[in-house]
Protein backbone atom coordinates (compact mmCIF):
# COMPACT_ATOMS: atom_id res chain seq x y z
CA UNK A 1 0.00 0.00 0.00
CA UNK A 2 1.01 3.63 -0.38
CA UNK A 3 3.46 5.11 2.63
CA UNK A 4 4.20 8.43 3.33
CA UNK A 5 7.78 9.02 5.08
CA UNK A 6 7.76 11.97 7.43
CA UNK A 7 11.06 13.29 9.24
CA UNK A 8 11.81 14.70 11.23
CA UNK A 9 10.46 12.36 13.63
CA UNK A 10 11.19 14.88 16.12
CA UNK A 11 12.62 18.50 16.71
CA UNK A 12 14.00 20.37 19.67
CA UNK A 13 13.96 24.01 19.01
CA UNK A 14 14.50 27.54 20.78
CA UNK A 15 11.26 29.95 20.82
CA UNK A 16 11.51 32.20 17.70
CA UNK A 17 13.54 29.84 15.38
CA UNK A 18 12.19 28.43 12.44
CA UNK A 19 10.81 25.03 11.84
CA UNK A 20 10.75 22.92 8.66
CA UNK A 21 9.53 19.24 8.20
CA UNK A 22 8.35 17.44 5.10
CA UNK A 23 6.92 14.11 3.57
CA UNK A 24 7.86 11.91 0.27
CA UNK A 25 6.00 9.26 -1.09
CA UNK A 26 6.59 6.65 -4.14
CA UNK A 27 3.25 6.89 -4.85
CA UNK A 28 1.61 10.14 -6.30
CA UNK A 29 -1.24 12.06 -4.59
CA UNK A 30 -4.19 14.28 -5.05
CA UNK A 31 -4.29 15.97 -1.48
CA UNK A 32 -1.58 17.02 0.39
CA UNK A 33 -3.00 17.80 4.07
CA UNK A 34 -1.53 18.98 7.23
CA UNK A 35 -2.90 18.65 10.64
CA UNK A 36 -1.88 19.00 14.33
CA UNK A 37 -2.32 17.15 17.13
CA UNK A 38 -2.25 17.85 20.89
CA UNK A 39 -2.14 15.67 23.54
CA UNK A 40 -5.53 13.78 24.16
CA UNK A 41 -7.23 15.82 21.09
CA UNK A 42 -8.00 15.23 17.60
CA UNK A 43 -5.76 16.53 14.75
CA UNK A 44 -6.90 19.83 13.63
CA UNK A 45 -6.16 20.57 9.77
CA UNK A 46 -3.46 23.31 9.36
CA UNK A 47 -3.58 23.49 5.79
CA UNK A 48 -5.23 21.85 2.77
CA UNK A 49 -3.35 21.29 -0.96
CA UNK A 50 -4.80 20.31 -4.07
CA UNK A 51 -2.90 21.47 -7.06
CA UNK A 52 0.74 20.19 -7.87
CA UNK A 53 3.38 23.13 -6.98
CA UNK A 54 1.07 25.07 -5.14
CA UNK A 55 2.09 27.09 -2.06
CA UNK A 56 -0.26 27.77 0.45
CA UNK A 57 0.16 30.09 3.67
CA UNK A 58 -1.80 30.21 7.17
CA UNK A 59 -0.61 32.96 9.60
CA UNK A 60 3.22 31.89 10.55
CA UNK A 61 2.70 28.45 8.16
CA UNK A 62 3.61 27.91 5.17
CA UNK A 63 3.16 24.81 2.98
CA UNK A 64 3.53 23.33 -0.20
CA UNK A 65 2.60 20.90 -2.84
CA UNK A 66 5.46 19.32 -4.49
CA UNK A 67 5.45 19.21 -8.09
CA UNK A 68 5.63 15.90 -9.17
CA UNK A 69 2.94 14.94 -6.49
CA UNK A 70 4.79 12.61 -4.14
CA UNK A 71 5.84 15.02 -1.68
CA UNK A 72 5.31 18.13 0.42
CA UNK A 73 6.59 20.61 2.89
CA UNK A 74 5.40 22.48 5.82
CA UNK A 75 7.33 25.37 7.45
CA UNK A 76 7.05 26.89 11.05
CA UNK A 77 8.17 30.80 10.93
CA UNK A 78 9.12 32.07 14.46
CA UNK A 79 7.86 29.49 16.38
CA UNK A 80 6.49 30.28 19.77
CA UNK A 81 5.90 27.42 22.63
CA UNK A 82 1.79 27.25 21.55
CA UNK A 83 3.35 25.19 18.41
CA UNK A 84 4.24 22.50 20.55
CA UNK A 85 2.56 19.40 19.06
CA UNK A 86 2.72 16.45 16.95
CA UNK A 87 2.63 17.57 12.91
CA UNK A 88 1.34 14.81 10.48
CA UNK A 89 1.09 15.16 6.63
CA UNK A 90 -1.96 13.18 5.25
CA UNK A 91 -2.40 12.33 1.31
CA UNK A 92 -5.25 11.53 -0.42
CA UNK A 93 -5.37 9.68 -4.06
CA UNK A 94 -8.67 8.29 -5.56
CA UNK A 95 -8.14 4.15 -5.01
CA UNK A 96 -9.22 1.81 -7.98
CA UNK A 97 -9.77 -1.73 -5.56
CA UNK A 98 -10.93 -2.35 -2.40
CA UNK A 99 -11.36 -0.03 0.54
CA UNK A 100 -12.25 3.74 1.10
CA UNK A 101 -12.21 6.01 -2.16
CA UNK A 102 -11.51 8.94 0.06
CA UNK A 103 -8.63 6.99 1.97
CA UNK A 104 -6.51 9.22 3.88
CA UNK A 105 -2.86 7.85 4.09
CA UNK A 106 -0.97 9.68 7.28
CA UNK A 107 3.34 9.81 7.69
CA UNK A 108 4.20 8.83 11.29
CA UNK A 109 4.41 12.64 12.76
CA UNK A 110 6.79 15.01 13.43
CA UNK A 111 6.70 15.77 17.60
CA UNK A 112 8.08 19.34 17.65
CA UNK A 113 9.18 20.88 20.91
CA UNK A 114 9.58 24.26 21.51
CA UNK A 115 11.97 25.93 24.35
CA UNK A 116 10.65 29.10 25.74
CA UNK B 1 -15.07 23.48 8.86
CA UNK B 2 -17.97 21.27 11.25
CA UNK B 3 -17.99 20.65 15.09
CA UNK B 4 -17.55 17.08 15.46
CA UNK B 5 -18.40 15.06 18.89
CA UNK B 6 -17.56 11.94 20.12
CA UNK B 7 -18.67 10.05 23.44
CA UNK B 8 -17.12 8.65 25.57
CA UNK B 9 -13.96 11.04 25.74
CA UNK B 10 -12.11 8.47 27.48
CA UNK B 11 -13.17 4.76 28.77
CA UNK B 12 -11.59 1.76 30.84
CA UNK B 13 -13.17 -1.16 29.94
CA UNK B 14 -12.01 -5.12 31.19
CA UNK B 15 -10.90 -7.68 28.63
CA UNK B 16 -13.95 -9.83 26.82
CA UNK B 17 -16.34 -6.80 26.79
CA UNK B 18 -17.62 -4.12 24.00
CA UNK B 19 -18.28 -0.52 23.69
CA UNK B 20 -19.51 1.56 21.80
CA UNK B 21 -18.55 4.63 20.42
CA UNK B 22 -20.88 7.46 19.35
CA UNK B 23 -19.65 10.31 16.44
CA UNK B 24 -21.83 13.28 16.20
CA UNK B 25 -21.52 16.28 13.62
CA UNK B 26 -23.26 19.71 13.43
CA UNK B 27 -24.40 19.27 10.00
CA UNK B 28 -25.26 16.88 7.23
CA UNK B 29 -22.31 14.93 5.91
CA UNK B 30 -22.17 12.11 3.06
CA UNK B 31 -18.55 10.87 4.36
CA UNK B 32 -17.84 9.59 7.99
CA UNK B 33 -14.47 7.82 8.65
CA UNK B 34 -13.32 5.97 11.75
CA UNK B 35 -9.59 5.87 12.64
CA UNK B 36 -7.63 4.34 15.21
CA UNK B 37 -4.35 5.49 16.90
CA UNK B 38 -2.10 2.94 18.86
CA UNK B 39 -0.09 4.55 21.36
CA UNK B 40 2.32 6.87 20.02
CA UNK B 41 1.60 5.79 16.36
CA UNK B 42 0.03 7.60 13.57
CA UNK B 43 -3.58 7.07 12.21
CA UNK B 44 -5.21 3.97 10.60
CA UNK B 45 -8.43 3.83 8.73
CA UNK B 46 -10.93 1.27 9.60
CA UNK B 47 -13.82 2.12 7.80
CA UNK B 48 -15.58 4.40 6.02
CA UNK B 49 -19.12 4.77 7.17
CA UNK B 50 -21.86 5.41 4.49
CA UNK B 51 -25.13 6.39 5.35
CA UNK B 52 -27.96 4.15 4.12
CA UNK B 53 -25.67 1.02 3.27
CA UNK B 54 -22.96 -0.67 5.15
CA UNK B 55 -19.30 0.70 5.77
CA UNK B 56 -16.35 -0.25 3.55
CA UNK B 57 -13.79 -1.74 5.63
CA UNK B 58 -9.77 -1.24 5.26
CA UNK B 59 -7.91 -3.98 5.21
CA UNK B 60 -6.88 -6.16 8.33
CA UNK B 61 -10.46 -4.76 9.66
CA UNK B 62 -13.31 -6.78 9.83
CA UNK B 63 -17.51 -5.89 10.78
CA UNK B 64 -17.68 -8.83 13.42
CA UNK B 65 -15.05 -6.74 15.06
CA UNK B 66 -15.73 -3.35 14.32
CA UNK B 67 -19.35 -3.11 13.85
CA UNK B 68 -20.22 0.62 12.12
CA UNK B 69 -24.05 2.12 12.03
CA UNK B 70 -24.89 5.01 10.42
CA UNK B 71 -28.66 5.48 10.63
CA UNK B 72 -28.64 9.24 9.58
CA UNK B 73 -26.01 12.26 7.44
CA UNK B 74 -25.09 13.68 11.21
CA UNK B 75 -24.34 10.58 13.18
CA UNK B 76 -22.65 7.30 13.59
CA UNK B 77 -21.30 4.59 16.13
CA UNK B 78 -18.74 2.35 15.99
CA UNK B 79 -18.27 -0.40 18.41
CA UNK B 80 -15.16 -2.21 19.68
CA UNK B 81 -16.33 -5.70 20.45
CA UNK B 82 -14.56 -8.49 22.50
CA UNK B 83 -12.08 -6.28 23.34
CA UNK B 84 -8.37 -7.61 24.45
CA UNK B 85 -5.80 -4.94 25.86
CA UNK B 86 -4.32 -4.73 21.87
CA UNK B 87 -7.38 -2.56 21.41
CA UNK B 88 -6.63 0.10 23.73
CA UNK B 89 -6.19 3.16 21.41
CA UNK B 90 -7.45 6.32 20.46
CA UNK B 91 -10.44 5.80 18.27
CA UNK B 92 -11.59 8.98 15.89
CA UNK B 93 -14.09 9.55 13.46
CA UNK B 94 -13.61 12.02 11.18
CA UNK B 95 -15.91 13.83 8.35
CA UNK B 96 -15.36 14.78 4.50
CA UNK B 97 -17.57 18.12 4.28
CA UNK B 98 -17.39 17.07 0.71
CA UNK B 99 -15.43 20.76 -0.64
CA UNK B 100 -12.10 18.73 -2.06
CA UNK B 101 -11.37 15.85 -0.17
CA UNK B 102 -10.40 17.20 3.08
CA UNK B 103 -11.30 15.63 6.35
CA UNK B 104 -11.87 17.17 9.78
CA UNK B 105 -11.39 15.28 13.37
CA UNK B 106 -13.38 14.74 16.45
CA UNK B 107 -11.59 15.01 19.63
CA UNK B 108 -11.09 10.97 19.71
CA UNK B 109 -12.11 8.19 21.83
CA UNK B 110 -9.40 7.02 24.11
CA UNK B 111 -10.01 3.40 25.01
CA UNK B 112 -8.08 1.46 27.66
CA UNK B 113 -8.82 -2.50 27.90
CA UNK B 114 -7.26 -4.27 30.79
Amino acid sequence: GQQLNQSPQSMFIQEGEDVSMNCTSSSIFNTWLWYKQDPGEGPVLLIALYKAGELTSNGRLTAQFGITRKDSFLNISASIPSDVGIYFCAGQALQNSGGSNYKLTFGKGTLLTVNP
Amino acid sequence: SAVISQKPSRDICQRGTSLTIQCQVDSQVTMMFWYRQQPGQSLTLIATANQGSEATYESGFVIDKFPISRPNLTFSTLTVSNMSPEDSSIYLCSVDLGAADTQYFGPGTRLTVL
